[in-house]
């Protein structure tokens, strides 16, 4: 059981470069995120999408473009990296929520380094 | 002033110890909450959760929330080196339309052998 993949584990750019984050998850979840982690800083949302076709912005998008074209993939661009954007990227996907809500499960990670 | 705020450690302690870790949050509509465990270099992965206020309690953990004082609680009893890891809180609406999850900052904690 796969869960929530995330590709590459490790990534160095150079400012300026592109490049998109792969997240594929295999439990038919609706709802699927991308977070950033900074020391002392927590998990912040990039941005996140309930279902296809539909994606909205988080509490840091900027620099950051996603797209869900299906259930299971939902891709992070970075569009001209800048070192600000170092940091390490989670993808997570959860259920639908009900009363209580449901467990988020998440990626193993990328390791981003802009230089 | 942050949503969830949580002190960032690190904590250490000596194998046997109970840890005690600790959120607060601002927004009173918050029903469902979290506790995500991360080891190093990987992702959180969901450790024990709560709806509404009281306390769960599953093995050596035991999770506490205080809606009243907007506080929730992990206690760790007889720590092992094995639960060294950051520990973040996480908090939802809980509605069924609520999907978004706002996190404290993690506290590292370390268990000495």
């Amino acid at each position: 059981n796969a869960g929530v993949t995330q590709t590459p584990k490790f990534q160095v750019l150079k400012t300026g470069q592109s490049m998109t984050l792969q997240c594929a998850q295999d439990m038919n979840h609706e709802y699927m995120s991308w977070y950033r982690q900074d020391p002392g800083m927590g998990l912040r949302l990039i941005h996140y999408s309930v279902g296809a076709g539909i994606t909205d912005q988080g509490e840091v998008p900027n620099g950051y473009n996603v797209s869900r074209s299906t259930t299971e993939d939902f891709p992070l661009r970075l569009l001209s990296a800048a070192p600000s954007q170092t940091s390490v990227y989670f993808c997570a996907s959860r259920g639908k929520p009900g009363r209580g809500g449901t467990e988020a499960f998440f990626g193993q990670g990328t390791r981003l380094t802009v230089v | 002033q942050k949503e969830v705020e949580q002190d960032p450690g690190p904590l250490s302690v000596p194998e046997g110890a109970i840890v005690s870790l600790n959120c607060t949050y601002s927004n009173s509509a918050f029903q469902y909450f979290m506790w995500y465990r991360q080891y190093s270099r990987k992702g959180p992965e969901l450790l024990m959760y709560t709806y509404s206020s009281g306390n769960k309690e599953d093995g050596r953990f035991t999770a506490q929330v205080d809606k009243s004082s907007k506080y929730i609680s992990l206690f760790i009893r007889d720590s092992q080196p094995s639960d060294s890891a950051t520990y973040l809180c996480a908090m939802s609406l809980g509605t069924p339309n609520d999907y978004k999850l706002s996190f404290g900052a993690g506290t590292t904690v370390t268990v000495r052998a």
